[in-house]
């Protein structure tokens, strides 16, 4: 079964800039994969950031950007605001039309 | 702007079924729910997101996680602009928010974009 790693938690400071990572334990995420980014938070849906690697949904501010760094994909947010504490989950697609969540990470703007 | 609404999510016994239904609308641009692949996401409490099932445009292809495949079935009436989730045998751990998603594409491995905003089932006796 494929595990699908992200950083269970991070902080940032207000004005900071984050780097969340997505993949896997022994093998590289590249942009086959066609990872994308969620935001979640408490009691709400998730909201869709990113998808095939770095193209931002409609309405998603210009300080979330999505990349390949090294062997993982990457969320960026640049100049963190304090309503940008969430979740944050990737998907990674496996072919064969399956679909592997990361474990999210919790952010905290503090 | 898409608007994706879940119903049929409640409390139903172990070993027993459910069929979770999502009404679709809010498309343009001469584009309409027949045009895009459909999935469900689930997520239990406290828990993180895990893919359910994925229904291809044309309702040609489905695919499972091993977690409920033979279990449950996706389907859709694109006459209806409608995904549905038939779910039987339920355990305890299938309990959780189910979440209706729309894809960007009509094509298998098109990514999610669109979320409603979810229906709960419990399995619990």
């Amino acid at each position: 079964q494929t595990v699908v790693t992200q950083e269970p938690s991070f902080s940032v400071s207000p004005g900071g800039t984050v780097t969340l990572t997505c993949g896997f334990s022994s093998a590289s995420v590249s942009t086959t994969h066609c990872p994308s980014w969620y935001q979640q938070t408490p009691g709400q849906a998730p909201r869709t950031l990113i998808y095939n690697t770095n193209i931002r949904t409609s309405g998603v501010p210009d300080r979330f950007s999505g990349s390949i760094l090294g062997n993982k994909a990457a969320l960026t947010i640049t100049g963190a605001q304090a309503d940008d504490e969430s979740d944050y989950y990737c998907v990674l697609y496996m072919g064969v039309g399956i679909w592997v969540f990361g474990g999210g990470t919790k952010l905290s703007v503090l | 702007e898409v608007q994706l609404l879940e119903s049929g999510g409640g409390l139903v016994q172990p070993g027993g079924s459910l069929r979770l239904s999502c009404v679709t609308s809010g498309f343009n641009f001469g584009f309409s729910f027949s045009n895009y692949a459909m999935s469900w996401v689930r997520q239990a409490p406290g828990k993180g997101l895990e893919w359910v099932a994925t229904i291809r445009a044309d309702s040609g292809s489905t695919y499972y996680a091993d977690s409920v495949k033979g279990r449950f079935t996706i389907s859709r009436d694109n006459s209806k602009n409608t995904l549905y989730l038939q779910m039987s045998s339920l355990r305890a751990e299938d309990t959780a928010v189910f979440y209706c998603v729309k894809e960007i594409g009509g094509y298998i491995g098109s990514p999610f974009d669109y979320w409603g905003q979810g229906t709960l089932v419990t399995v619990s006796s």
